[in-house]
């Protein structure tokens, strides 16, 4: 079974600067996505970046990219010029590319703060 | 553009009681999925749907029962409510014709067992 960990249970950042998330995985898997989810005080759960294994190239999406090391089984999140809005908690998950399991599976996330 | 819908928003049950949740996927998507979210922790995987049959099962207790109607909107059966059932209860959908099969969540339903 996979696992998801997310080592850092609250994190906090300055306006404007940035920060990084961590999330390593367990997995004996060659092929699969990785996500990060965002859930602010209205807990809807809102994508925002996913990884595809088989792509060396890290996903970028605006002000939030990855750092994605396959062979360490790490997956980080930076975000850059960090605002308000982004204060949330931050859940990196875990799913398989094929067959019939595609549920997530999530890390227990890491509470970021963003501090005027 | 249309999101999963769930329905109720929240709902309040005494110990022992029975609650039904629904959920109305994306138009077009075939795939369900259920989580469920306890306070302060991450979402846990229930039970998946594809085209009206169960496609994984997770940690979902015996005393839950989930099916997929013909027009895909898929509901969560909860009997003998107990106080550890409180929780946040996501619905997401998915489509298997997408490359990514991105899940969709729904705005929950809050459930809280007295």
């Amino acid at each position: 079974a996979q696992t998801v960990t997310q080592s850092q249970p609250e994190m906090s950042v300055q306006e404007a600067e940035t920060v990084t998330l961590s999330c390593t995985y367990d997995t004996s898997e060659s092929d699969y996505y990785l996500f990060w989810y965002k859930q602010p005080p209205s807990r809807q759960m809102i994508l925002v970046i996913r990884q595809e294994a088989y792509k060396q190239q890290n996903a970028t999406e605006n002000r939030f990219s990855v750092n994605f090391q396959k062979a360490a089984k790490s997956f980080s999140l930076k975000i850059s010029d960090s605002q308000l809005g982004d204060a949330a908690m931050y859940f990196c998950a875990y799913r398989s590319l094929g067959g019939s399991n595609y549920k997530l599976t999530f890390g227990k996330g890491t509470l970021l703060t963003v501090n005027p | 553009a249309a999101g999963v819908i769930q329905s109720p928003r929240h709902l309040i049950k005494e110990k022992r009681e029975t609650a039904t949740l629904k959920c109305y996927p994306i138009p077009r998507h075939d795939t369900v999925y259920w989580y469920q979210q306890g306070p302060g922790q991450d979402p846990q995987f229930l039970i998946s749907f594809y085209e009206k049959m169960q496609s994984d099962k997770g940690s979902i207790p015996d005393r839950f029962s989930a099916q997929q109607f013909s027009d895909y909107h898929s509901e969560l059966n909860m009997s003998s409510l107990e106080l550890g059932d409180s929780a946040l209860y996501f619905c997401a959908s998915s489509s298997m014709r997408w490359a990514y099969n991105e899940q969709f969540f729904g705005p929950g339903t809050r459930l809280t067992v007295l």
